[in-house]
């Protein structure tokens, strides 16, 4: 079946420094992925997609390529803000239907 | 335009108890699917409904069913609850039912059986 691993947290870093969240996913077919955030007390949002191989999704900052070969979508960001500690979640979805799988969850805390 | 909403915020049930959470998705959208967060952990996917037609199951057991009404809006059941039932439940609303659309989701449901 699907399946999607993900670093595991909590990742601390300090304000300005470089973001890397490490993904990796095991599907058939060629399936879509996706970053969600989940900001402490609220529902997950969608920080960003990529629908085919190569594809690179981006948003406030983030970005994460799409790499087929290496299984992998691997979210970064080059400079963190204190306002980016939220817990990400790497997820995919299997070509042409909508039940996403996610992986467990990378708490990052930005500190000033 | 509102969001997607569900209600109630918090729930506290016993062992054995039966349980109705409810969704309503954001206007216009017909598909709305239900997952179950524990702490600490991702979502995990329960159910689908698009045009009231169940779409997709999860792995879960019986006790949990669902249904979705003519206006879109989604109940999810579940009956004799367990310890382990106590999680944040999530709904999510897309225009579709299949194809790369984005979810949606609400801020959920915090169930709690003691």
């Amino acid at each position: 079946g699907n399946s999607v691993t993900q670093m595991e947290g909590p990742v601390t870093l300090s304000e300005e420094a470089f973001l890397t969240i490490n993904c990796t996913y095991t599907a058939t077919g060629y399936p879509s992925l996706f970053w969600y955030v989940q900001y402490p007390g609220e529902g997950l949002q969608l920080l960003l997609k990529a629908t085919k191989a190569d594809d690179k999704g981006s948003n406030k900052g983030f970005e994460a390529t799409y790499r087929k070969e290496t299984t992998s979508f691997h979210l970064e960001k080059g400079s963190v803000q204190v306002s980016d500690s939220a817990v990400y979640f790497c997820a995919l979805t299997p070509g042409g239907y909508q039940k996403v799988t996610f992986g467990t969850g990378t708490k990052l805390q930005v500190i000033p | 335009d509102a969001g997607v909403t569900q209600s109630p915020t918090h729930l506290i049930k016993t062992r054995g108890q039966h349980v109705t959470l409810r969704c309503s998705p954001i206007s216009g959208h017909k598909s709305v699917s239900w997952y179950q967060q524990v702490l600490g952990q991702g979502p995990q996917f329960i159910f689908q409904y698009y045009e009231k037609e169940e779409r997709g199951r999860g792995n879960f057991p019986d006790r949990f069913s669902a249904r979705q009404f003519p206006n879109y809006s989604s109940e999810l059941n579940v009956n004799a609850l367990l310890l382990g039932d106590s999680a944040l439940y999530l709904c999510a609303s897309s225009l579709v039912g299949s194809g790369v659309y984005e979810q949606y989701f609400g801020p959920g449901t915090r169930l709690t059986v003691t």
